[in-house]
């Protein structure tokens, strides 16, 4: 079975402070993908980044930066000098590779809230 | 690109109604397309699997005669809420899959209360 944990239930910083919302996977599965989704209180969810199970490279993106080691399970991204426009709840989720038909496994949701 | 819309945005009815909701791959096609539901400060739970043109696949509690899916093309599928009651009343959201693989990209949601 697989599955996804959040620890960090909600997280409330200071605009332009660093911070680092944690993501921990269980999967039997040795090829898989990990996810993040950001959903803003619209409620919409927008997709972040895709990180194939094979490949871990640190990426980043602008503010964002994601770290995957699979060596601890654990996905991890980084929000560099947070906006207020950064708060919204952010969802980790995984997948096995393969089929089209392959469901996402969410985890609970961080909010994050970036005070002014 | 990837664009995936959902409508409508918001319902608000009466207990006993049925709710249609409509979510469409805009610039791509969807093999499959999925349908889930949020709670307030929850997480999404996937209630069903949409293959285009064969029956949807329902995660285990979801009744498939609460809740019916059609996928009858590439770029549409429906889930309606049948004889709706204010237990339904949800955040419910589609996502959408091309054919070619990739992530699941995501519609706007529908915020459904039954009144």
């Amino acid at each position: 079975a697989q599955k996804v944990t959040q620890a960090q239930t909600e997280i409330s910083v200071v605009e332009k402070e660093d911070v680092t919302l944690d993501c921990v996977y269980e999967t039997r599965d040795t090829t898989y993908y990990l996810f993040w989704y950001k959903q803003p209180p619209s409620g919409e969810l927008v997709f972040l980044i895709r990180r194939n199970s094979f490949d871990e490279q640190n990426e980043i993106s602008g503010r964002y930066s994601w770290n995957f080691q699979k060596s601890t399970s654990s996905f991890n991204f980084t929000i560099t000098a947070s906006q207020v426009v950064d708060s919204a709840v952010y969802f980790c989720a995984l997948t096995r590779e393969g089929t089209s038909g392959s469901r996402l496994t969410f985890g609970e949701g961080t909010q994050l809230t970036v005070n002014p | 690109g990837a664009v995936v819309s959902q409508h409508p945005s918001r319902v608000i009815c009466k207990s006993g109604t049925s709710v249609k909701i409509e979510c469409r791959s805009l610039d791509f096609q969807a093999t499959t397309m999925f349908w889930y539901r949020q709670f307030p400060k929850q997480s999404l739970m996937l209630m069903a699997t949409s293959n285009e043109g064969s029956k949807a696949t329902y995660e285990q509690g979801v009744e498939k005669d609460k809740f019916l899916i059609n996928h009858a093309s590439l770029t549409l599928s429906t889930l309606t809420v049948t004889s709706a009651h204010p237990e339904d009343s949800s955040f419910y959201i589609c996502s959408a899959r091309s054919q070619g693989g990739g992530p699941q990209h995501f519609g706007d949601g529908t915020r459904l209360s039954i009144l």
